[in-house]
């Protein structure tokens, strides 16, 4: 069974730039998690989608942060415009429903620089 | 508000020998806790979890017992190997309406031969 993927792996932009982050899930996974990793910390949930409708968005910081889940599959993150603290890996993880009964696949990040 | 606390690193250890990385929460109601580990250059894996008081979870030798009257979760190996470095985060879910994990800060782990 093929994991959670992001693309791209690395990025480095200047700061006021514009990023996006793409995720594609595990195939048949309703639920899809983003997750902030700055380093030094533990991963923070930014935002929580259900199947294409958003459930958790409450530490997403809207003025800058967008994402989306169209036809409920692969999703994308975007910054604009980016800020030096946005320095960190940016996580996607996937499980079959919202419930804690069930397993986050984790992929392995992208790792964003601002600079 | 819901939280994770675990000893910071790095953890040095020589192979064989007994490892504990502390981790305590806090929680209104009954989180399930998990322990996920990420190896270099790797995401996140879950090791183990425990959904209710006094479970053990227990995953490639590594175990840990949820513990309401503590609120203690820490992650215990008899014989670390090499293989097992790799950086450990404690994390708990409320089980609300959400799945979200929230996460310690993360523990270093290295073994040396």
């Amino acid at each position: 069974e093929a994991g959670v993927a992001q693309s791209p792996r690395y990025k480095i932009i200047e700061k006021r730039q514009s990023v996006a982050f793409w995720c594609n899930p595990i195939s048949g996974h309703a639920t899809l998690y983003w997750y902030q990793q700055i380093l030094g910390q533990g991963p923070k949930l930014l935002i929580q989608f259900q199947n294409n409708g958003v459930v958790d968005d409450s530490q997403l910081p809207k003025d800058r942060f967008s994402a989306e889940r169209l036809k409920g599959v692969d999703s994308t993150l975007k910054i604009q415009p980016a800020k030096l603290e946005d320095s960190a890996v940016y996580l996607c993880a996937s499980s079959l429903a919202g419930s804690s009964s069930y397993e986050q696949y984790f992929g392995p990040g992208t790792r964003l620089t601002v600079t | 508000g819901n939280s994770v606390t675990q000893m910071e690193g790095p953890v040095t250890l020589s192979e064989e020998a007994f490892l504990t990385i502390n981790c305590t929460y806090t929680a209104t109601g009954y989180p399930s806790l998990f322990w996920y580990v990420q190896y270099p250059g790797e995401g996140l894996q879950l090791l183990l979890k425990a959904t209710k008081a006094d479970d053990k979870g227990s995953n490639k030798g590594f175990e840990a017992t949820y513990r309401k009257e503590t609120t203690s979760f820490h992650l215990e190996k008899g014989s670390v190997q090499v293989s097992d470095s790799a950086v450990y985060f404690c994390a708990l879910s409320d089980g609300g309406a959400t799945n979200k994990l929230i996460f310690g800060t993360g523990t270093l782990l290295a073994v040396q031969p």
